[in-house]
């Protein structure tokens, strides 16, 4: 099945900087990868996916690149603020006739961004 | 509308006691799942239930774990004989198609 894994597993930068966290997937025919934010305490958010038909998606301080060949994806987070700081989750499936398979999820990469 | 709700939010149960979790998906959702997260891991899948279709169990960890959903709506989750290990928070996720999943706020199991 499908492994997902990310790197690194905490990340902190100073606020203003850029964060970027990456995530590699096992199985070539995944084609969807969405990236999910919990903040402490709350439930997971989708916050910016990505399907295999396009390299990138921009959404405001938020981007996402993907690289099929190499079988990775990676979230860019530009000016960073404090309340960026959570757990980050990419996840990737299958997506067929219209439906997702199961979803599989990294580990998570909790970000801290210093005031 | 409301969104997916758990209930219980808190359940602490003794080690091999049976526990049923129960999960309300988004009103239209066709596709229903679970997760486990642990403290510092991450979204563990568990099983999947998308309209019709047979569940895919493939995340359930052992034969004491077991999911329904009835009618194509409402979930539960039974954890028989619990273990020590077993302690996580229990994530119920609902999406249509092929948009986001939308969580809920799970049920944070302890076993004594």
């Amino acid at each position: 099945g499908e492994n997902v894994e990310q790197h690194p597993s905490t990340l902190s930068v100073q606020e203003g900087d850029s964060a970027v966290i990456k995530c590699t997937y096992s199985d070539s025919a995944s084609n969807y990868f969405p990236w999910y934010k919990q903040e402490l305490g709350k439930r997971p958010q989708l916050i910016i996916d990505i399907r295999s038909n396009v390299g990138e998606k921009k959404d405001q301080r938020i981007a996402v690149t993907l690289n099929k060949t190499a079988k990775h994806f990676s979230l860019h987070i530009t000016e960073t603020q404090p309340e960026d700081s959570a757990v980050y989750f990419c996840a990737a499936s299958i997506t067929r006739g219209g439906a997702n398979s199961k979803l599989t999820f990294g580990k998570g990469i909790t970000l801290s961004v210093r005031p | 509308g409301a969104g997916v709700s758990q209930s219980p939010s808190n359940k602490v149960t003794e080690k091999g006691k049976d526990v049923e979790l129960r999960c309300d998906p988004i009103s239209g959702h066709t596709a229903l799942y679970w997760y486990r997260q642990s403290l510092g891991q991450g979204l563990e899948f568990l099983i999947y239930f998308q309209g019709n279709s047979a569940p895919d169990k493939s995340g359930l960890p052992s034969d004491r774990f077991s999911a329904e959903r009835t009618g194509g709506s409402v979930s539960t989750l039974t954890i028989q004989r619990t273990q020590q290990e077993d302690s996580a928070v229990y994530l119920c996720a609902s999406s249509f198609f092929r948009t986001e999943l939308f969580f809920g706020s799970g049920t944070q199991l302890s076993v004594l």
